[in-house]
């Protein structure tokens, strides 16, 4: 059974502060790594695709990180804004499959 | 481009009735997923299809169903409707020579009374 898990599950945090989020996956059989951004009342949107060990990625304020080899991820977001505030989904594919198997999400607020 | 879309965008039924959602995929995508979202619960995958066939599914009773057409739209059908088919359904597209990178539909809310 191919289990993601992310952490925390939930994060306040106020404008300007940086935080970041842990999503764990399976460290064999790796494909991809997705990471979205929901926001409520939205279509989960895609921030990143990571595929390589040691792969970094950045888009404005957010960045990942990828270890295949120990299985996590790192999403940072540096000075947090009020319009960040959504759910954070990554989601794991393994080579051989066609399935994503997402995580539950860590569900940011950002205080003004 | 357009984005995904899903038909129709919200849907109430009762228990014992079936149901058909339906997602067409961004021009040009071959790869349809289906995901449902029950409160409290992540993406819970559901299938994918690719060129009209079927290449995963998930943990789902064999009351969910779905296939996917020759212009690649899909459908998904769910029979003997239960209480806690409650969720939002969502489906997604993707090319077949990316790394799976998917795009998301608005999803259709399923209310079952």
């Amino acid at each position: 059974i191919l289990n993601v898990e992310q952490s925390p599950q939930s994060l306040h945090v106020q404008e300007g502060d940086s935080t970041n989020f842990t999503c764990s996956f399976p460290s064999s059989n790796f494909y991809a790594l997705h990471w979205y951004r929901w926001e409520t009342a939205k279509s989960p949107e895609a921030l990143f695709v990571m595929t390589l060990n040691g792969d970094e990625k950045k888009k404005g304020r957010i960045s990942a990180t990828l270890n295949t080899k120990e299985g996590y991820s790192y999403l940072y977001i540096k000075g947090s804004q009020p319009e960040d505030s959504a759910t954070y989904l990554c989601a794991f594919r393994n080579t051989g499959g066609f399935k994503t198997i997402f995580g539950a999400g860590t569900r940011l607020f950002v205080k003004a | 481009k357009a984005g995904v879309t899903q038909t129709p965008r919200y849907l109430i039924k009762t228990r014992g009735q079936q149901v058909t959602l339906s997602c067409s995929p961004i021009s040009g995508h071959r790869s349809v997923s289906w995901y449902q979202q029950t409160p409290g619960q992540g993406l819970q995958f559901l299938f994918e299809y690719f060129s009209e066939t079927q290449r995963n599914k998930g943990n789902f009773p064999g009351r969910f169903s779905g296939r996917q057409f020759s212009n690649s739209r899909s459908e998904m059908n769910v029979s003997t409707l239960e209480l806690g088919d409650s969720a939002l359904y969502l489906c997604a597209s993707s090319l077949m020579d990316s790394p799976y990178e998917q795009y998301f539909g608005p999803g259709t809310r399923l209310t079952v009374t």
